[in-house]
């Protein structure tokens, strides 16, 4: 059984704090560890797709780490705003290609007030 | 911008019904997948297809749930009959199976209410 956790399970803050949460999971036949946005009632968007130990991806004010030795992920958010609040889901993809399956963590709920 | 399509978005049923979602998936994508996420948990992986063939349905209830893709195009995922503990969102997801990293584009997902 594949487990990936996210940690925490939700988070609420304020308009401007600079937030990070974590996704763990399997470091043993990593392939791909993808980072989605999902808004309510919207479809879940794709953030990054990060392969490499070592690798720092960004777009604008959200930027992930990636450790496959001890497999986990980082996922920061600066200075966050109220269209930030949205479910992040981490997935890995163990098998690669195009026939991979992408096993899902429970996701982190991130709540920003004005 | 191309997207996948799902309907219905909503779907209120009575236990024992039979419902049917429908996936569009984003064109040119060979390869399509069915998930549901059940409230608190993580989407999980019901069907896969490429073109119109089955990959992997291991995680499929089937005796009650069924899927086809018969031209490889578009999709419909049947349950019957519906049970309590099926309400959840059900999302379809497609890849170009051309990448390297299995990127997949989801649509909005259909949510199931069973009473």
């Amino acid at each position: 059984i594949l487990n990936v956790e996210q940690s925490p399970q939700s988070l609420h803050v304020q308009e401007g704090d600079s937030t990070n949460f974590t996704c763990s999971f399997p470091s043993s036949n990593f392939y791909a560890l993808h980072w989605y946005r999902w808004e309510t009632a919207k479809s879940p968007e794709a953030l990054f797709v990060m392969t490499l130990n070592g690798d720092e991806k960004k777009k604008g004010r959200i930027s992930a780490t990636l450790n496959t030795k001890e497999g986990y992920s980082y996922l920061y958010i600066k200075g966050s705003q109220p269209e930030d609040s949205a479910t992040y889901l981490c997935a890995t993809d163990l098998d690669g290609g195009s026939q991979g399956n992408l096993i899902f963590g429970k996701g982190t709920k991130l709540s920003v007030k004005p | 911008e191309a997207e996948v399509a799902q309907s219905p978005r909503y779907k209120i049923t009575e236990k024992s019904q039979a419902v049917a979602f429908w996936c569009d998936p984003i064109s040119g994508h060979a390869t399509l997948y069915w998930y549901r996420q059940i409230l608190g948990q993580g989407p999980e992986l019901l069907v896969q297809f490429q073109d119109e063939s089955v990959v992997d349905d291991s995680q499929l209830p089937k005796d009650r749930f069924s899927a086809e893709r018969l031209k490889g195009v578009d999709s419909t995922l049947k349950i019957q009959p519906a049970e309590l503990g099926d309400s959840a969102m059900y999302l379809c997801a497609s890849s170009y199976g051309g990448t390297e990293y299995n990127e997949q584009f989801f649509g909005p997902g259909t949510r199931l209410t069973v009473l």
